[in-house]
Parts: structure tokens; sequence; C-alpha cells
């Protein structure tokens, strides 16, 4: 069954700060996509990246960098030199090259970011 | 391209009365979703659409919750009979059938129950 894990429920730091938020899955599968989205208080979903499971390459842009390890099936966020405005709720995300053709999204349940300044 | 709209995007009823949200998707979109977010949770699948077809149903989609897409345009949901329970954010989302795994997430509709 697909499973998403996002074991930090609220993580805090000072401005400046580098911060990592992790993420595991569960999946049987072997064609997914995983997702990172920014939440603010204003409620809308934020689009961050979109890594397909053949892709192992990390990423970086910006201050974001993203770690993805097939074999440990986690998919982690690091923010470098954190700002007031990350503070958010972050969500991953896996969706599975399903026999139904639906490509749902199943959503982790959030880290909740406070960057202090 | 406007983006996925969603309308209204607060609603506030009583106990037992019936609310509608509409869902616009991006216009070349074939696929809608609709997903339920109540709070400290991440967004979970209610539904699923391919053109007109309700392809897939959560079991989360209870008896008092409907969902239409009559020309496979636009979207509604309509939950009959409100509980407090049903206070959330009912977010919609589009994908293009080319891309399946890019969906577009709409601002979403906030749902107060008193």
């Amino acid at each position: 069954a697909q499973k998403v894990t996002q074991a930090q429920t609220e993580i805090s730091v000072v401005e400046k700060e580098d911060v990592t938020l992790d993420c595991v899955y569960e999946t049987r599968d072997t064609t997914y996509y995983l997702f990172w989205y920014k939440q603010p208080p204003s409620g809308e979903l934020v689009f961050l990246i979109r890594r397909n499971s053949f892709d192992e390459q990390n990423e970086i842009s910006g201050r974001y960098s993203w770690n993805f390890q097939k074999s440990t099936s986690s998919f982690n966020f690091t923010i470098t030199a954190s700002q007031v405005v990350d503070s958010a709720v972050y969500f991953c995300a896996l969706s599975e090259d399903e026999t139904s053709g639906t490509y749902k999204y199943i959503f982790g349940t959030g880290t909740r970011l406070k960057v202090l300044a | 391209d406007t983006g996925v709209s969603q309308d209204p995007r607060h609603k506030i009823t009583k106990r037992g009365q019936n609310v509608t949200f509409r869902c616009d998707p991006i216009s070349e979109h074939n696929r809608l979703y609709w997903y339920r977010q109540t709070l400290g949770q991440g967004p979970e699948f209610l539904t699923y659409f391919q053109n007109e077809a309700q392809l897939e149903k959560s079991r989360l989609l209870s008896n008092r919750f409907s969902a239409e897409r009559p020309k496979g345009s636009f979207s509604t949901l309509e939950i009959q009979r409100t509980e407090q329970g049903d206070s959330a954010m009912y977010l919609c989302a589009s994908s293009f059938s080319g891309s399946p795994y890019e969906q577009y997430f709409g601002p979403g509709t906030r749902l107060t129950v008193t």
C-alpha cells in the first residue's frame, strides 16, 4: 500500500539556520513520483518539486535542496539559511503508476516549520 | 491560462444544511480530482473524474457527498446534511492525460460547519 510518513510534526529554527524536513514513503510500484508542497497560512498549496522514481539525482534550487534515496525510501528536503518567510507547513506526497490509472496523490501529515527572527 | 479556480473560497454553514462547491480546472485538462484536508492533516483523495466520468471514489466519500462533472469541464461537490466533521479545506486539482502525475491545485474552499 502507498504511504508517506513525515515524522517531524513541528520544527522551530532560528533564522539563517539550515533545516532538513524528512519524508519516508512506501510503495510496491517501480514507477512513481514524489513531490514537496508548501502551504502558507492562506491555505494554498505551493508546488516546490516533482521527482520521478528513475531519477535519483539530487536537486538544488536556490536555498532549497532535495535528497532522494531509493535505498532508504526517503526524499528529504533541506532549506539552507532559513528565513522567516519559509515559515509554513510542508507536505511530501507520492503518486504511483496505478493499474487504475487514477494517479492520485498520497500526502504525508505535514511538517510545520517555524523560523524565528 | 488562469489556473484552477474554486468558488467560494470560504463557506460557513449551519449543521444540517446542504452546500455546493465549484471547481473550474485548467481548460485543456481532462482529469479532475477532489481532495479534503482536515486540520493538522495532509490532503486526502476523495474522487477523480476523467472527462465527465467519475472513475474512482474514496471510502471517505460518504453517501452525503456527491460530485459531478456534467460536461467534462467544471465540477461540483455537494455535501448534504452537513455535519461538524465536514469542516475542512476542499481542494480541487486538474491534470492532462499526457502528464497524469502533474496535478495543478486550486486555492481551495474552506468549509466551516457550526
